[in-house]
């Protein structure tokens, strides 16, 4: 398994605050992946990553940055962050290479005012 | 265009009731589909991954099927407990890379009562 730890799993903050999601794993894998989540909605890729100084844009369209400067993390920033980016954030890990399994953090739910 | 969609939405059962949950999928090609199950709060946790020659897998009182022709699954729960509450999600892969891009479905929200 690819435990995935995320940091904070709640956070509330107001307007124009900047906020950075921790993830990190511990199995040291090459591939990871945010996605968002509303709820009753399909998760939405927003960025990923397939190693150290490799990061790519997901589906979503995201104001949100990340980096790879370390294997075992892979955090995501909001500089200025607004209401519209009230949401869940999940952090994933891919497992063992002939499988492709996705491991899951626990999510970071961000309020924003 | 890829979708994967998830039938019912909802769904309440009595403990120790079996349910049936439907996805039906025009993801092509298809590498492979997984079930994952998610409490609130809570991240997904894999419960099945199943290949394009796989039929039927077991996973304690999961048990998912795949019929590749008709591009249909099902996630069958058996002898449901109170922990089963939870959101079971659809995803499929396709075979455009070593992982494959995933099609999530919205997941359907499974709540079991005492």
């Amino acid at each position: 398994e690819a435990d995935i730890y995320q940091t904070p799993r709640y956070l509330v903050i107001g307007t124009g605050k900047k906020i950075t999601l921790e993830c990190s794993q511990t199995m040291g894998h090459d591939k990871m992946y945010w996605y968002q989540q509303d709820p009753g909605m399909e998760l939405h890729l927003i960025h990923y990553s397939y190693g150290v100084n490799s990061t790519e844009k997901g589906d979503l369209s995201s104001e949100s940055t990340v980096s790879r400067i370390r294997t075992e993390h892979f955090p995501l920033t909001l500089e200025s962050a607004r209401p519209s980016h009230t949401s869940q954030y999940l952090c994933a890990a891919v497992g063992a290479a002939n499988t492709g399994e996705l491991f899951f953090g626990e999510g970071s739910r961000l309020t924003v005012l | 265009k890829n979708q994967v969609e998830q039938s019912p939405q909802s769904l309440i059962i009595l403990e120790g009731k079996n349910c049936t949950l439907q996805c039906n999928y025009t993801v092509s090609p298809f590498s492979n589909l997984r079930w994952y199950k998610q409490d609130t709060g809570r991240g997904p946790v894999s419960l099945t991954i199943m290949t394009f020659s796989e039929n039927t897998k077991s996973n304690g009182r999961y048990t998912a099927t795949l019929d590749a022709d008709t591009k249909q699954s099902s996630l069958h729960i058996t002898a449901s407990q109170l922990s089963d509450s939870a959101s079971y999600i659809c995803v499929v892969s396709d075979r455009g890379s070593t992982l494959g891009r995933l099609y999530f479905g919205r997941g359907t929200q499974l709540t079991v009562w005492p």
